[in-house]
């Protein structure tokens, strides 16, 4: 099973500051890589897939890059709705593992 | 559009098999490409993938809890049906059922909004 390992685990920044957010899988995923945004008491929300492509209605600031085993989430100027845990996700062979979150706080 | 909705008990004795239901609407399960997941986050806790179902009938499961989990779908019916064995106190979790059209997204896209069970005697 594959394994995927976020880091830092709590990152604290400012409003228009830089995150950004590592995940790294303990074998290669290709490009087989998802990024999700989680608010307190709602349901994830997909951000990133395929490592590099914003899902529908994702804003600009949001960008992924990274292939095969490490793979950086980068939000470019942290708006105050952005305050959340971020989860990577990888998919091979159908099966499906997350990390274990960042969660991006104010500082 | 497309919408998902968990059901199931809210509360489940240990040893008990829990048995939750998907029911979603806007998309096929007999469409090629797409998929139904479940997800689970224990209070307080990160996700953790549990399992998927796809258009073709191919079933996948979360290593460590495979021999639990029997995930079933009924295309007529729009529902995702998850059975997961022998429930203890640590399956305290929120389950979500979540869309992922492989030939698009890739990504799961769309989730219900979550239900939680408690195990407790």
């Amino acid at each position: 099973e594959i394994v995927l390992t976020q880091s830092p685990a709590t990152l604290s920044l400012s409003p228009g500051e830089r995150a950004t957010l590592s995940c790294r899988a303990s074998q290669s995923v290709s490009s087989y890589l998802a990024w999700y945004q989680q608010k307190p008491g709602q349901a994830p929300r997909l951000l990133i897939y395929d490592a590099s492509n914003r899902a529908t209605g994702i804003p600009a600031r949001f960008s992924g890059s990274g292939s095969g085993t490490d793979f950086t989430l980068t939000i470019s100027s942290l708006e105050p709705e952005d305050f959340a845990v971020y989860y990577c996700q990888q998919r091979s062979n159908g099966g499906l593992t997350f990390g274990g979150g960042t969660k991006v706080e104010i500082k | 559009q497309v919408t998902l909705r968990e059901s199931g008990p809210a509360l489940v004795k240990p040893t008990q098999t829990l048995t939750l239901t998907c029911t979603f609407s806007g998309f096929s399960l007999s469409t090629s490409g797409m998929c139904v997941s479940w997800v689970r986050q224990p209070p307080g806790k990160a996700l953790e993938w549990l399992a998927l179902i796809d258009w073709d009938d191919d079933k996948y499961y979360s290593t460590s809890l495979k021999t639990r989990l029997t995930i079933s779908k009924d295309t007529s019916k729009n529902q995702v049906v998850l059975t997961m064995t022998n429930m203890d106190p640590v399956d305290t979790a929120t389950y979500y059922c979540a869309r992922m059209d492989y030939y698009d997204s890739r990504g799961l896209d769309y989730w219900g909004q979550g239900t939680l069970v408690t195990v407790s005697s």
